[in-house]
Formats: structure tokens, sequence, C-alpha cells
């Protein structure tokens, strides 16, 4: 069966880092994502990755490893606004987007 | 602002009524969607347009009913629904079915009473 797991909440401290993790099994693979939900908003898209390594964009990275169908997401200098949902999803053969139940995560002051 | 409208916001409807979501995306895009989101559940795709045709439909009540006259304009027609089909509806855009990027709506949060 297909299947998407991440920690259901995380808790950090404002200026610190965090790392979200994300395991996943899909028939077929076409790519990882990682989208951000705040409470009572749409998802808005984060990070896609489809080979290996490590893509930085500014405070947020995303690592894939496809070997071990495995993914995290990185924030750095955590802000309150980080306060959100983080969604893991990934695709497969048919490019159908198969999604994780989300991570509440939590900034302390 | 993502570039996909939805309408209502909220909606609380009883068993028997007819209601009608509308999902509008004004980025020329080609692919469509409607999701489920329920309280600490993974989204779930409903159904997915391509150029106005449906491609996918996973094993959606008949009581959930889509349309799509034009690629930028979606429905999601409801009647006779059930108490657990209370949930947050999400529409979300794609330029095609590979979705590298989707965008969503902000969601109708519906309630069955």
């Amino acid at each position: 069966g297909q299947n998407i797991d991440q920690p259901t909440e995380m808790t950090a401290t404002e200026g610190a880092i965090v790392q979200i993790n994300c395991t996943y099994q899909t028939s077929g693979f076409n790519g990882l994502f990682w989208y951000q939900q705040h409470a009572g908003e749409a998802p808005t898209f984060l990070s896609y990755n489809v080979l290996d390594g490590l893509e930085e964009k500014g405070r947020f990275s995303s690592f894939l490893s496809r070997s071990k169908g495995y993914s995290y997401l990185l924030l750095k200098e955590l802000q309150m606004k980080d306060s959100a949902s983080y969604l893991c999803a990934s695709m497969d053969s048919n490019y159908q987007l198969i999604w994780g139940a989300g991570t509440k995560l939590i900034i302390k002051p | 602002e993502t570039g996909v409208t939805q309408t209502p916001r909220h909606l609380v409807m009883g068993m028997t009524n007819k209601k009608s979501l509308k999902c509008e995306q004004h980025l020329g895009h080609n692919a469509m969607y409607w999701y489920k989101q329920s309280a600490k559940k993974p989204l779930e795709l409903m159904f997915v347009y391509s150029l106005e045709e449906r491609v996918e439909n996973n094993s959606v009540p008949s009581r959930f009913s889509p349309e799509c006259p034009n690629s930028s304009h979606l429905f999601l027609h409801l009647h006779t629904l059930q108490p657990e089909d209370s949930a947050l509806y999400l529409c979300a855009s794609s330029q095609d079915l590979e979705q590298r990027e989707a965008f969503f709506g902000q969601g109708t949060r519906l309630t069955v009473v």
C-alpha cells in the first residue's frame, strides 16, 4: 500500500532550528513535496525534490533520499510566523499526490 | 492570495439540503482538483479534471457530484450529505496533471447537521 508517515506535532523555540521528517512508500515515485498550511488558510507550496540531496531556499531546506524513502524539511532561524502545519506528499507513478497527515509545528518564544 | 478562490468559506447544511461549492482559478491552469481535509487526517483526493474532463474519481459517494463547465471553474454539488462529511473542502489547480506545484484555495468549511 501507499503510505506517508510524519510526526503529528513538534515544538521548537524561536530562533532555533527544527527538522521535520517524512518517510514514504508509494507505487513509483515522481517527487516529494512539502507544503505549509497556516490554520484556516490554504496549503502553500514550499519545495519539490525529485533527486537525492539537499535543496536550500532561504531559511527552508528540503532533503531527499530515494533509496531510504525519506525526506526532511529543515527550518532555520525560526520565527513565530512559522507556526503552522507542514504537509509532506509523495507523487506516485500516476502523478497522484499521496499526502501525510501533516506535522503541526508550535513555535515558543 | 493564491489565484484560486473558493466560495462560500463556511457552509452549514442539513442532511436533506442541496448546496454547491464553487472554485475559480485565474492562473490559466489546465488541471483542477477537489480535496477533502478532515482533522488529523491526510488530504483525500476526490476528483481530478484535466482540460474540463474528469480523469480521476477516487471512489467518492454519489452524494458528491463535480462539474467543470470550463477550465477556470469547478463546482462540487452536494446532496443528502451525512454528518461524517463535515470537513474542509479544498480546491486546487496546477498547470497540468504532473502538478509540480499546486495552488490551493482557502477551502470551504462544511458542517452537516
